[in-house]
Order: structure tokens, then C-alpha cells, then sequence
């Protein structure tokens, strides 16, 4: 199983592009990086999450190195609302199926400053 | 929008109790999963299932057993309760996708106290 190494903590002011890290240096051709969030006293809630290629939606752009080895998660425009623990995860397959397990880390912990 | 419910926000059993986690999805997902969060520990997956009466160990089973009767039904049970299980425990459905799963949806989670 491919690990996942985040920081496990930032600041980031409101307003500004909140650039979270994430490296995964053993990901292997066929497995994708997914990002989520926990926001405090709540169960985690999936972003966005990606092959090769960036990935956008509302909530923000994923964006993978060319050799996968490491991402980064941008929140464009970082509000207080943000202030939770991010995590970077690479997806496990466990069966033809392709049903698979996440395995969690303990991410990166971004607290939005005013 | 409630989309995964589980069925108490916090709980307090004794020692050696019988406890029952229970969790409902109405997405008709294939995959429903429990996890257990601690602090400096992240979430540690408990037991997962993806299909009715399938189950299949995670990284942390010991002490825990689990029942998928029907589909949108997923129980966590704890044989007999013990205070190192005293923890936050967050059950997730997923539904399969042959490109790439679009998510779990979790629940609120349950923190359960055992003394």
C-alpha cells in the first residue's frame, strides 16, 4: 500500500490560496489520490480526488506531480470555514471488483487565520 | 440530506457490556465501512463490507465483529466492551465505481465511553 506524508500542521490567512502538501513517493500506476476533510466533531467529507491529470470542482484543485510522487490541494480563496484536518489518501484495491478500503492517516491539520 | 445515520451520538456502556453501533445509508451504496478515530491516531479502519452478508477485516478487528443483513444496514458490535475502546467511531458507505470511487459519505460518528 502506497503511504501518504502530510505536514501536520498550517496556518493559512483568510482570503488567501490555501496550498496543502501531500507525498506519496511509492504510489503505484493504477491508484488515485483522494483528499478529504474533517471538520471538528464531524465525520470526514470526501474534496476531490484524482489519476494523473489536475483535477477542479467547487470546493478545490487538485494538482499531481508528472511522476505522482507528490500533489497539492488548493483552496483558492481559504475562509474560516476551512479550519479543519485535511487528509491525503491513496486508494487501496481489494478485490477484481474494485471495491476498496481508504486508509486514513492523520493529515494536516490547516487553521484559517482572520 | 441525511445520507449515513448512525444511530447514537454518544453512548456510555460498562465494562465487559454488550454494545451495538448501528448504521444506516439510503444511497443504496455496495460498500459500507466503520472506522475508529483516536487522537495522534487518525482513523483506523475497524471492518468493511461490500455486499449484504460480506465482510471483511480491516487493519484493527481485534475485539469487534459486525453484521450486514441488508444492504443499507451495517452493525458494529462489541463483544464485550473494554475501556481501550472507549473511542469516535465513524461508519462510511461507498458505492463502486470501475474508474474511481467518488467518495465516501460518512456519518456524524459515535463516541462511545466505556467505563
Amino acid at each position: 500500500d502506497a503511504k501518504t506524508t502530510q505536514p501536520p500542521s498550517m496556518d493559512c490567512a483568510e482570503g488567501r490560496a490555501a496550498n496543502l502538501p501531500c507525498n506519496h513517493s511509492t504510489i503505484s500506476g493504477n491508484e488515485y489520490v483522494y483528499w478529504y476533510r474533517q471538520i471538528h466533531s464531524q465525520g470526514p467529507q470526501y474534496i476531490i480526488h484524482g489519476l494523473k491529470n489536475n483535477e477542479t470542482n467547487e470546493m478545490a484543485s487538485l494538482i499531481i506531480t508528472e511522476d505522482r510522487k507528490s500533489s497539492t490541494l488548493i483552496l483558492p480563496h481559504a475562509t474560516l470555514r476551512d479550519t479543519a484536518v485535511y487528509y491525503c489518501i491513496v486508494r487501496v484495491a481489494v478485490s477484481n471488483f474494485g471495491n476498496e478500503k481508504l486508509t486514513f492517516g492523520t493529515g494536516t491539520r490547516l487553521t484559517i487565520i482572520p | 440530506d441525511v445520507k449515513v445515520t448512525q444511530s447514537s451520538r454518544y453512548l456510555v456502556k460498562r465494562t465487559g457490556e454488550k454494545v451495538f453501533l448501528e448504521c444506516v445509508q439510503d444511497m443504496d451504496h455496495e460498500n459500507m465501512f466503520w472506522y475508529r478515530q483516536d487522537p495522534g491516531l487518525g482513523l483506523r479502519l475497524i471492518y468493511f463490507s461490500y455486499d449484504v452478508k460480506m465482510k471483511e477485516k480491516g487493519d484493527i478487528p481485534e475485539g469487534y465483529s459486525v453484521s450486514r443483513e441488508k444492504k443499507e444496514r451495517f452493525s458494529l458490535i462489541l463483544e464485550s466492551a473494554s475501556t481501550n475502546q472507549t473511542s469516535m467511531y465513524l461508519c462510511a458507505s461507498s458505492s463502486f465505481h470501475p474508474t474511481g470511487n467518488y467518495g465516501y459519505t460518512f456519518g456524524s460518528g459515535t463516541r462511545l465511553t466505556v467505563v
